[in-house]
């Protein structure tokens, strides 16, 4: 079992619908999540985090954590064709190492 | 420019040469850290740097050496290249704020073994 798991993948939504995207992990001494967003051919970008059980809101953007059932999501409303990116979960544990998914690849068309 | 910078951006080796990739950011962030990606892939560690002179494995370190003599510098190097390590390399940096860690990323280097 991998540490972080995402949905494979390709997750496909029309302009304006809300797209919704998976991480699951398997340490439950892990004490960070954040998502980042990685367009092709560049670098991951943050864009949000979360260490608390519970959904914390940023524009458009919301992420959700049950520590319980070792589950993080990141809600995207309004989705817009700039969204089209791959979406990386990162969990990190306390010892300080951040260990990724492996990605959802997330279009929106128009 | 403030920032995190890579350098090479490109590069192309032949198997078995020895091949350093460079890392340097102005924060003067604490972490540093080194991921390999690989096509379709998430990032796999390879290693990390907590401070000047405080390095440590990460997932995948076989086959690599790093160094941290100053806070800005990381550079990471391939000893004796080989094809399984051709890959997309990321250096990140980051400060502990508030019991999180944020990372900020470079651009990356694009290296091919042939």
């Amino acid at each position: 079992q991998k540490e972080v798991e995402q949905n494979s993948g390709p997750l496909s939504v029309p302009e304006g619908a809300i797209a919704s995207l998976n991480c699951t992990y398997s340490d439950r001494g892990s004490q960070s999540f954040f998502w980042y967003r990685q367009y092709s051919g560049k670098s991951p970008e943050l864009i949000m985090f979360i260490y608390s059980n519970g959904d914390k809101e940023d524009g458009r953007f919301t992420a959700q954590l049950n520590k319980a059932s070792q589950y993080v999501s990141l809600l995207i409303r309004d989705s817009q064709p700039s969204d089209s990116a791959t979406y990386l979960c990162a969990v990190r544990n306390n010892a300080g190492k951040s260990t990724f998914g492996d990605g959802t690849t997330l279009t929106v068309k128009p | 420019d403030a920032g995190i910078t890579q350098s090479p951006r490109y590069k192309i080796t032949e198997t078995g040469r020895q091949v350093t990739l460079m890392c340097h950011q102005t924060w003067s962030h604490s972490y540093m850290f080194w991921y390999r990606q690989d096509l379709g892939h998430g990032l796999r560690l390879i290693y990390y740097s907590a401070a000047a002179d405080i390095t440590d494995k990460g997932e995948v370190p076989d086959g690599y050496v790093v160094s941290r003599s100053k806070t800005e510098n990381f550079p990471l190097t391939l000893e004796s290249a080989t094809r399984s390590q051709t890959s997309v390399y990321f250096c990140a940096s980051s400060d502990r704020i508030s019991g999180g860690e944020r990372q900020y990323f470079g651009p990356g280097t694009r290296l091919t073994v042939t």
